[in-house]
């Protein structure tokens, strides 16, 4: 069975910019959340998507938005990007259901210069 | 909100030891738990979970024991390789996991 894809793997930017990042879940999962990942500030939750719907919301500015097709696969868009948004993007998937467990993509690695 | 913490940010170890990697968390209302494990470069990897109606669960080579009185978790790592070497998360859950630090692991051949 295949993992959870992300893509771009790596992503330069320029601040100002926006970018959008992509995640293919695992078969059968509905449930796709968002991570962010940096040195300073550790693993924090952005949103969770279930069913073409966000079901959960961190604390991030309303420049991180994301959404969800019906074929669960999500995209995530931060824009006018800012040099603290560089970090480590992660996307996990599950079943949506309570206790079960995530399963994280390899991420995206973002660089805003 | 709710936090997590980890007892000792660093943790080094001979291979073949066992390991004992600690975790409290703040919300008493927790039922679901998940250890993570992250190489460098990688996106965490699912080690085992445990949910709150059970006080121990074992993997291959490594156990999580749950204290719900004083909300604390351990994972333990029998037999520790080199290959365990990564930063370790527990995450409660609730719709939206919630990571600490983490605790990395650092094995000594």
């Amino acid at each position: 069975k295949a993992g959870v894809t992300q893509t771009p793997r790596y992503l330069i930017k320029t601040r100002g910019q926006q970018v959008t990042l992509s995640c293919s879940p695992i078969s059968g999962h509905r449930s796709v959340s968002w991570y962010q990942q940096t040195p300073g500030q550790g693993l924090q939750f952005l949103f969770e998507y279930f069913s073409e719907t966000q079901r959960n919301k961190g604390n991030f500015p309303g420049r991180f938005s994301g959404r969800q097709f019906s074929n669960s696969r999500s995209e995530m868009n931060v824009s006018t990007l800012e040099l603290g948004d560089s970090a480590l993007y992660l996307c996990a998937s599950s079943f949506g259901t309570s206790e079960t467990s995530p399963f994280f993509g390899p991420g995206t690695r973002l660089t805003v210069l | 909100g709710e936090s997590v913490g980890l007892h000792l940010p660093t943790l080094s170890v001979q291979e073949g030891d066992n390991s004992i990697i600690n975790c409290a968390y703040s919300n008493s209302a927790s039922d679901y738990f998940i250890w993570y494990k992250q190489e460098s470069g990688k996106g965490p990897q699912f080690i085992i979970d445990i949910r709150s109606n059970m006080d121990k669960r074992q993997g291959q080579r490594v156990t999580v024991l749950l204290n719900k009185t004083v909300k604390h978790l351990s994972l333990q790592i029998a037999a520790t390789q080199p290959g365990d070497s990564a930063v370790y998360f527990c995450a409660p859950s609730g719709g939206k996991l919630i990571f600490g630090q983490g605790t990395e692991l650092s094995v000594k051949p």
